[in-house]
């Protein structure tokens, strides 16, 4: 167990549908990151939150949108899916800085 | 812009042969370097990271990797591989900002490992 923790673990859904990945960051790290994985693109930077804070984006499609809670849980929101959109969805988190970096074991999201 | 190329998507080595996974990346900074093992279904797991200091860099499961700033790369290395080393592996540059590093991955090399 990493202590990074996504819910759920699979996730089954329909084209134009909306869902939210969840994720619980390992205990006392302030950062969460969100990386998608497929096969076409590869494994992908989506977005970070510091403390509750966008601090950096990278190929975020405008139909996805995430934040991070007061208790430094995030949530990442994919909206009207389509099916290139089906890929392994995964969490980190740090403390910051350049200390060590844990990823989540990941939320497969399938789009049919 | 940062970027990691991993010229070999598949490499097929034989067990207790010794292994050499290649990766160039480009950052215009001294740059953060991450080597990430995956396993079929799995997460990903750290087997090394360069951040500065001594360019050989060793890490889990025998692996090691060195920096050459010359050339842009940072190879990773394994003297004797074993039949569990069969995984995808990530080469990835970390882009710091004040509240983390961002990774930037590579495409990833498929390892097989034949008997």
């Amino acid at each position: 167990d990493s202590g990074v923790t996504q819910t759920p673990k699979h996730l089954i859904t329909a084209t134009g549908q909306r869902v939210t990945l969840r994720c619980s960051p390992r205990s006392g790290d302030l950062s969460v990151y969100w990386y998608q994985q497929s096969l076409d693109q590869g494994l992908q930077f989506l977005i970070q939150y510091y403390n509750g804070e966008e601090r950096a984006k990278g190929n975020i499609l405008e139909r996805f949108s995430a934040q991070q809670f007061p208790d430094l849980h995030s949530e990442l929101n994919l909206s009207s899916l389509e099916l290139g959109d089906s890929a392994l969805y995964f969490c980190a988190s740090s403390a910051g800085g350049n200390y060590g970096y844990t990823f989540g074991s990941g939320t497969r999201l399938t789009v049919v | 812009a940062q970027s990691v190329t991993q010229p070999d998507i598949h490499i097929t080595v034989s067990e207790g042969a010794s292994l050499e996974l290649r990766c160039n990346y480009s950052y215009g900074a001294t740059p953060y370097l991450f080597w990430y093992v995956q396993s079929p279904g799995q997460g990903l797991q750290l087997l090394l990271k360069y951040f500065s200091g001594d360019t050989l860099v060793q890490g889990i499961k025998g692996f090691e990797a060195e920096f050459k700033r010359s050339q842009s790369s940072f190879n990773l290395r394994k003297p004797s591989v074993h039949w569990s080393d069969a995984a995808e592996y990530f080469c990835a540059v970390g882009v710091t900002n004040q509240a983390g590093t961002a990774l930037i991955f590579g495409k990833g090399t498929t390892l097989s490992v034949s008997s």
